[in-house]
């Protein structure tokens, strides 16, 4: 229950088009989902985050989308640019009063021009 | 540079000694976590610090391992009789709830090779 799934393991998108990530969680407990990218050599950046009492939220070229009922959700990056190109985590929160987050095992994203 | 701090960024050692890692946190934040990074994996929680208290260590991996944070402000990873499997990139993040969200801000990483 303490997992979170996140694929696809490496994503090969071209520059303009659309890096679709999926994750899917099992704890109805965790109540923070967000997004990190990374890239080689440094610690993970925060993205863009969801709370589970919303749908949709979008930032930029980011959006998370978040189905609560199926318990899970996805990151959209439109108009893909290759400095784009990084891992990205989702994770959820475990909760009890701090964020002792859950990382999926990340997906590779290589834009090509 | 106002972001987490991480020291040294990379750490090689052999299989028996102890190391021990350095994090500076964002200024004012008052959470401290340490993460592991095994490569091609999402970071594993560790440990985790509300100003100088360690409010949770169970996710730290065995008894070597060991954590403090004397005065509230930067904290250290001892890793006792390293093993090979204990190669891995060490994150530590800070953060500082406001108006119900906690941002956590990683840092660099310390890269340990247990040879």
């Amino acid at each position: 229950q303490q997992q979170v799934k996140q694929s696809p393991q490496s994503l090969i998108v071209q520059k303009g088009g659309i890096s679709i990530i999926n994750c899917a969680y099992e704890n109805t407990a965790f109540d923070y989902f967000p997004w990190y990218q990374q890239f080689p050599g440094k610690g993970p950046a925060l993205l863009i985050a969801i709370r589970p009492d919303v749908s949709e939220k979008k930032e930029g070229r980011f959006t998370i989308s978040f189905n609560k009922s199926a318990k899970q959700f996805s990151l959209h990056i439109m108009d893909s640019q290759p400095g784009d190109s990084a891992t990205y985590f989702c994770a959820a929160d475990h909760g009890g009063g701090y964020n002792k987050l859950i990382f999926g095992a990340g997906t590779r994203l290589a834009v090509h021009p | 540079d106002t972001g987490v701090s991480q020291d040294p960024r990379h750490k090689i050692t052999k299989r028996g000694q102890n190391v021990t890692f350095r994090c500076d946190p964002i200024s004012e934040h008052n959470r401290l976590y340490w993460y592991r990074q095994t490569l091609g994996q999402g970071p594993e929680f560790l440990t985790y610090f509300q100003n100088e208290a360690q409010l949770e260590k169970s996710r730290l991996l065995s008894d070597r391992f060991s954590a403090e944070r004397p005065k509230g402000s930067f904290s250290t990873l001892e890793i006792q009789r390293t093993e090979q499997g204990d190669s891995a990139m060490y994150l530590c993040a800070s953060s500082f709830p406001t108006s119900g969200t906690d941002t956590q801000y990683f840092g660099p990483g310390t890269r340990l090779t247990v040879l």
